[in-house]
């Protein structure tokens, strides 16, 4: 499994746009990126999911670049309610058997 | 389509006795993961399981937890002799065949144990 590193906390005020960026240098060719939110005393919610280049979807973005050792969560126009939890992950998308990996994460705080 | 759902929220047990957690996966979803998470701690993966098998327990302590996704009704998680150690939340996963990684996760059980 890739290990994967990501900044332990970020602040941010509401209204701007953040970005997480998570390091995994050692990516195999199959392993997919995946991004979790959790909120305290919730289970994590999938966010996004992406292989290379760039994927959009309504709640954020996830930048990949072409050797795909990293990628950036870009969240646009934080709200108090982005404070959470944010899990880069990073395995074969079809592997029945590599289970997901959680590190501690990056804890994101939205300031008004 | 009604999200993965967990039962109790909260389980308070004595030393001793023995903890059932249960979980209902997403409809069509047929694969199930359990994980463990110690309060400021991420989750660790414990264990995964299809209708009636386990693929993988390499999370899962040796002694005293079982885990079981039988062909009707929820996947079961069954500590015994719970220890104070064992507080924690419990979360469920589940995932349809085609996207492992895409998992949808229940509210958790809270485990204390006294």
């Amino acid at each position: 499994l890739a290990k994967t590193t990501q900044p332990i906390s970020m602040d941010s005020y509401e209204g701007q746009e953040v970005n997480i960026t998570c390091s995994h240098n050692n990516i195999a060719t199959n392993d997919y990126i995946t991004w979790y939110q959790q909120f305290p005393s919730q289970g994590p919610r999938f966010i996004i999911q992406g292989y290379k280049t760039k994927v959009t979807n309504e709640v954020a973005s996830l930048f990949i670049p072409a050797d795909r050792k990293s990628s950036t969560l870009s969240l646009p126009r934080v709200s108090l309610s982005d404070t959470a939890v944010y899990y880069c992950l990073v395995g074969a998308l079809y592997s029945g058997n590599t289970p997901l990996v959680f590190g501690k994460g990056t804890r994101l705080s939205v300031i008004a | 389509n009604a999200g993965v759902m967990q039962n109790p929220r909260h389980l308070v047990r004595r030393r001793g006795q023995e903890a059932r957690l249960r979980c209902s996966p997403m409809k069509g979803h047929s694969h199930v993961y359990w994980y463990r998470q110690l309060p400021e701690e991420g989750l660790k993966f414990m264990v995964y399981l299809q209708k009636e098998n386990i693929i993988d327990e390499s999370g899962m302590p040796k002694e005293r937890f079982s885990a079981e996704f039988p062909k009707e009704g929820p996947s079961i998680l069954r500590i015994q002799q719970v220890v104070r150690g064992d507080s924690a939340a419990y979360f469920c996963a589940s995932s349809p065949p085609e996207a492992l990684y895409e998992q949808y996760f229940g509210p958790g059980t809270r485990l204390t144990v006294t």
